[in-house]
């Protein structure tokens, strides 16, 4: 059992370009989650998912995409990179949507110059 | 709107000694409230987590409490150790997709 995996695990991006960072988890969790983490922030979420084919946006989704096609996988997708998105990310997962334990990937740290 | 206010931002204990972090929320209608813990270069992991119906949780060496008129929580660490070193983060749900999540206190335990 892996739990939840991301890749990659670092990633230096020039402004406007786009990139996919992944998310998959293997405990068959219907809620995914993608956050990111910026200093003295704490986590802030940016889209979510309940299902396959349903996702919706979080408190800072501007710049960002996401897909469900499949339980396991949640891919994050960042349409036209900037230098504010250079954060840490993290995809989450768990059972169901509500008051239950999230699972956190290792995260990725990414930089746009 | 809606928050978690952590403090403190940062704790320096000596080994041996007992951590208290502190949060406070502002949506009444929250009713679950878990605690991570992030190791460097890591994910959050869930440590302990309490529900609006229980006043106190306890796990081994640590423990939660929950006043829901005051609408703070707090997380106490007793007999730290150095393993305990670590970023620890509250947050407040009421049930649905959103989770907000405390700014994080750095504890430092000091051997």
């Amino acid at each position: 059992n892996a739990g939840v995996t991301q890749t990659p695990k670092f990633q230096v991006l020039k402004t406007g370009q786009s990139m996919t960072l992944q998310c998959a988890q293997d405990m068959n969790h219907e809620y995914m989650s993608w956050y990111r983490q910026d200093p003295g922030m704490g986590l802030r979420l940016i889209h979510y998912s309940v299902g396959a084919g349903i996702t919706d946006q979080g408190e800072v989704p501007n710049g960002y995409n996401v897909s469900r096609s499949t339980t396991e996988d949640f891919p994050l997708r960042l349409l036209s990179a900037a230098p504010s998105q250079t954060s840490v990310y993290f995809c989450a997962s768990s059972y169901m949507v509500g008051s239950y334990e999230q699972y956190f990937g290792p995260g990725t740290r990414l930089t746009v110059t | 709107g809606e928050n978690v206010e952590q403090h403190p931002s940062t704790l320096s204990v000596q080994e041996g000694d007992s951590a208290v972090i502190k949060c406070t929320y502002s949506d009444s209608a929250s009713n679950y409230f878990p605690w991570y813990k992030q190791e460097l270069g890591k994910g959050p992991q869930l440590i302990i987590d309490i529900r609006s119906n229980v006043g106190e949780k306890k796990d081994q060496r640590i423990a939660v409490t929950l006043n829901k008129t005051a609408k703070h929580f707090s997380l106490h660490i007793t007999e730290t150790q150095p393993e305990d070193s670590a970023v620890y983060f509250c947050a407040a749900s009421k049930g649905t997709y959103k989770y907000i999540f405390g700014t994080g206190t750095r504890l430092k335990v000091l051997a």
